[in-house]
């Protein structure tokens, strides 16, 4: 098993439309969570970092279900802009900084 | 401000050659970090520094693979010799420890591919 796992899509949606990915992680002691965003031939970016309690920046939404081990990340009024590829990342060892990247899913926005 | 730099952008090799690629981290980041990226594999940690001193290696997959950091700005991989599945973007990143946890800033990438 894959220790981050995510529906590697592509998922195509239109612009306006909301959309939801869900990543499953292995280590339940794991202890920090983020999603980031890469763009077709570029570097990765830290798009938001996952709280306990959920949280919220702007159109995206981020929440952390501990007991099911997963995360999800939540856009509403997709734009076009918003077409990239997202990375579901998990830190298993509080005070290291090794972060385990999913694979990744990939979304595109059409007009 | 720079952010991460690598070098080189673009690397074509011959199997057998020996490879280096460079990078220097964000002025003041005491984390530096080498991944490779892979469409089969995905993104994944080779080795990480911190403060200079590598501190977790395991993600190297082999021999022919070696980092060092001889100073706070500058760090180098290197692959000797390589080999075709050698072939991925190979990335630097670089962070700091602040109150509010901590954010690993990215180069653009290094792309090699060896015949």
């Amino acid at each position: 098993r894959k220790e981050v796992e995510q529906d590697p899509g592509p998922f195509n949606v239109p612009e306006g439309a909301t959309v939801a990915f869900n990543c499953t992680y292995s280590n339940s002691a794991s202890q920090s969570f983020f999603w980031y965003r890469q763009d077709c031939r570029k570097e990765p970016k830290l798009l938001m970092s996952v709280y306990s309690s959920g949280n919220e920046d702007g159109r995206f939404t981020a929440q952390l279900n501990r007991a099911s081990q997963y995360i999800s990340l939540l856009i509403r009024d997709s734009k076009l802009s918003d077409s990239a590829t997202y990375l579901c990342v998990v830190n298993f060892i509080q005070g290291a900084q090794k972060l385990v990247f999913g694979q990744g899913t990939r979304l595109t926005i059409n007009p | 401000d720079a952010g991460v730099i690598q070098s080189p952008r673009h690397e074509v090799t011959e199997m057998g050659q020996e490879v280096t690629l460079r990078c220097k981290p964000i002025s003041g980041h005491d984390y530096l970090f080498w991944y490779r990226q892979t469409m089969m594999r995905g993104l994944e940690l080779l080795i990480y520094f911190n403060n200079n001193v590598p501190i977790d290696d395991s993600g190297m997959p082999e021999d022919r693979f070696s980092a060092k950091m001889p100073n706070a700005s500058f760090s180098t991989l290197k692959i000797q010799p390589s080999e075709p599945r050698d072939s991925a973007v190979y990335f630097c990143a670089s962070s700091f420890r602040t109150s509010g946890g901590y954010e690993q800033y990215f180069g653009p990438g290094t792309r090699l591919t060896v015949t």
